[in-house]
């Protein structure tokens, strides 16, 4: 079984703070790790994916699998990231690709 | 390229009707999956298409059934609505193989149930 847990569902910081969302995950094959955002009024989208290690928005996420988690952070957070975002996770295999979400958690940057 | 579209935007249906939504995937994309999300949850996987056939399951009931065409459009039908079914139904594209997880979503289609 695969699984994903966001233990938050809300974390409030002002612009400029430093911002880590938890992920932590169970998977028994080889997991991929995203993390999709969805803004205000606008659809879901992949804002990373742990095998590109790359920087998105100046969030970074690396995959820990002796912890299994996959935190994303930013080291100053900035109003325009206020959104939902979900950690969610498939398997390399390639046969299976569905997604699994975890509950998501609101990020809220105050000015 | 639009993206990914669904059609229609709302519905509302009566207990026990049927519902057939639609999807039309990104452009050069072959895959298509659906979502179900409920209000205060994630997304949560009800099967994927691929070559017109169901690849992958979830953990729903036979209620709901699916179908791809030719040119990777794809269809969701619930049979027999319950209350529980409302929800927000999300269709995602990607192409098949390792990249799978990599899913471009549509805006949904919010169906309630009365």
């Amino acid at each position: 079984a695969q699984r994903v847990t966001q233990p938050e569902k809300l974390l409030s910081v002002f612009k400029g703070a430093p911002v880590e969302l938890k992920c932590n995950y169970s998977y028994s094959g080889s997991p991929e790790l995203f993390w999709y955002v969805q803004y205000s009024r606008q659809r879901l989208q992949l804002l990373l994916r742990h095998i590109s290690r790359e920087s998105i928005k100046g969030f970074t996420a690396d995959l820990n699998k002796g912890e299994t988690s996959f935190h994303l952070k930013k080291p100053f957070a900035q109003e325009e990231d206020s959104a939902m975002y979900y950690c969610a996770l498939s398997g390399l295999e390639g046969a299976n690709s569905k997604l699994t979400f975890g509950k998501g958690i609101t990020l809220s940057v105050r000015p | 390229d639009a993206g990914v579209t669904q059609s229609p935007t709302h519905l509302i249906k009566t207990r026990g009707q049927q519902v057939t939504l639609r999807c039309s995937p990104k452009s050069g994309h072959d895959t298509v999956s659906w979502y179900q999300q409920a209000l205060g949850q994630g997304p949560q996987f009800i099967f994927q298409y691929y070559e017109e056939e169901e690849r992958q399951r979830g953990n729903f009931p036979d209620r709901f059934s699916g179908h791809q065409f030719p040119n990777y459009s794809s269809e969701l039908n619930v049979n027999a609505l319950l209350l529980g079914d409302s929800a927000l139904y999300l269709c995602a594209s990607s192409l098949a193989g390792p990249s799978g997880g990599e899913q471009y979503f549509g805006p949904g289609t919010r169906l309630t149930v009365t």
